[in-house]
């Protein structure tokens, strides 16, 4: 069964700008969440999808948006790029809520210029 | 909310020799644990879980034991091989779906 799938694996902005990152769940899994990883902080939890619907948010200013499709695909948003916003950004899948193993994908590499 | 600290950045071992990760959290309501391994550009993998109303489970070659006394998580490797090498993190649900990870180990195995 294919794993986690982010895209792109690389990106390169300038502040400013703007940029939406992709995520494909394993197959069959309904819940997506975002995390935010960086020397610094950490993993850090973004926001969590299920059935299309933003379940739980962390603690990130309203430049960090996400949405997630029927078919629980999801994408995250960043508005208004911060030289503080380039990270790692982690994609996870879980079959359901609660209780539940979140599997990883490799994340986006975000560099802001 | 909940905090989770590790009790050492990193942690060097002896290839074959058992390796002791350890972990604390916070909130004494906590429910659910999970131990990742990330290696080197790629994102963390899932080793084992444990809900509280457990205190040890086992897989291939790992342990978890959880404390809920003292609020203290261990991971157990045996036999360590290289490919063990790694940071380890632990991670404490908070809420449905939202996990606070530790700051995590980095395991080195010397041959």
């Amino acid at each position: 069964k294919a794993g986690v799938t982010q895209t792109p694996r690389y990106l390169i902005k300038t502040r400013g700008q703007q940029v939406t990152l992709s995520c494909s769940p394993i197959s069959g899994h309904r819940s997506v969440s975002w995390y935010q990883q960086t020397p610094g902080q950490g993993l850090q939890f973004l926001f969590e999808y299920f059935s299309e619907t933003q379940r739980n948010k962390g603690n990130f200013p309203g430049r960090f948006s996400g949405r997630q499709f029927s078919n629980s695909r999801s994408e995250m948003n960043v508005s208004t790029l911060e030289l503080g916003d380039s990270a790692l950004y982690l994609c996870a899948s879980s079959l359901n809520l609660g209780n539940q193993p979140q599997h990883f994908g490799d994340g986006t590499r975000l560099s802001i210029l | 909310g909940e905090s989770v600290g590790l009790h050492l950045p990193t942690l060097s071992v002896q290839e074959g020799d058992n390796s002791i990760i350890n972990c604390a959290y916070s909130n004494s309501a906590s429910d659910y644990f999970i131990w990742y391994k990330q290696e080197s550009g790629k994102g963390p993998q899932f080793i084992i879980d444990i809900r509280s109303n457990m205190d040890k489970r086992q897989g291939q070659r790992v342990t978890v034991l959880l404390n809920k006394t003292v609020k203290h998580l261990s991971l157990q490797i045996a036999a360590t091989q290289p490919g063990d090498s790694a940071v380890y993190f632990c991670a404490v649900e908070e809420g449905a779906q939202k996990l606070v990870f530790g700051q995590g180990t980095r395991l080195t195995i010397n041959p």
